[in-house]
């Protein structure tokens, strides 16, 4: 299995709901990113885990909520979103949280807050 | 800080060859890789230099040349399909954030 898998797809939410995104990789990846890609954008990083544990939290508004459960799983809880929330969410791991090691990106979770 | 800078959007035809720029300024450069994304799908990695030189990879070919913040990407016998945007990333030391370019949007035309 070399890919990384992301559900749902598309997401449309109000800004009173609570939703998550999932993540998931079974290449033994031990990071695991999200990034946030607006229309024409480059991916910005919004979080990284190491090892299960937050290693990088790019300032992101606390209504993003990562979650690493296990080593395979990565989770967004999103909560109260704003309209400019909405993005396409990328999730990426890679094998060893060094330099070196190339990340492998999921097809995305469209996100359209209303 | 860090800046990368990209040709916006560059157009080429079938069979020809392009070279795609990135020039980039960096604390603590770690590394640079290319990116391949279509419209509405995920990056796919393309190359890695941490060195200076060229490396090649079929009909991609990327170069870097540190001392001038300078890298491209090479993309020989080009196909339809090569249609899409080009990302160039840049892996900074202390953190090892991968900071991406905005990308350059190749048109290949018939």
């Amino acid at each position: 299995d070399t890919e990384v898998t992301q559900t749902p797809k598309h997401l449309v939410m109000g800004m009173t709901n609570k939703k998550s995104l999932k993540c998931e990789q079974h290449m033994g990846h031990r990071a695991m990113y999200w990034y946030k890609q607006k229309a024409k954008k480059p991916p910005e990083l919004m979080f990284v885990y190491s090892y299960e544990k937050l290693s990088i939290n790019e300032s992101v508004p606390s209504r993003f909520s990562p979650e690493c459960p296990n080593s395979s799983l990565l989770n967004l809880h999103l909560h109260a979103l704003q309209p400019e929330d909405s993005a396409l969410y990328l999730c990426a791991s890679s094998p060893i949280f060094t330099s070196t090691d190339t990340q492998y990106f999921g097809p995305g979770t469209r996100l359209t807050v209303l | 800080g860090q800046n990368i800078d990209q040709p916006t959007e560059m157009t080429a035809t079938e069979g020809a060859i392009v070279q795609i720029n990135c020039t980039y300024q960096t604390s603590g450069f770690n590394g640079l890789f290319w990116y391949q994304q279509h419209a509405g799908e995920a990056p796919t990695f393309l190359s890695y230099n941490v060195l200076d030189g060229l490396e090649e990879k079929g009909r991609f070919s990327s170069f870097l040349s540190r001392s001038k913040g300078y890298s491209y990407l090479l993309l020989k016998e080009l196909q339809m399909k090569d249609s899409a945007s080009y990302l160039c990333a840049v892996r900074r030391t202390g953190g090892f954030k991968t900071i991406f370019g905005a990308g350059t949007r190749l048109f290949v035309k018939a």
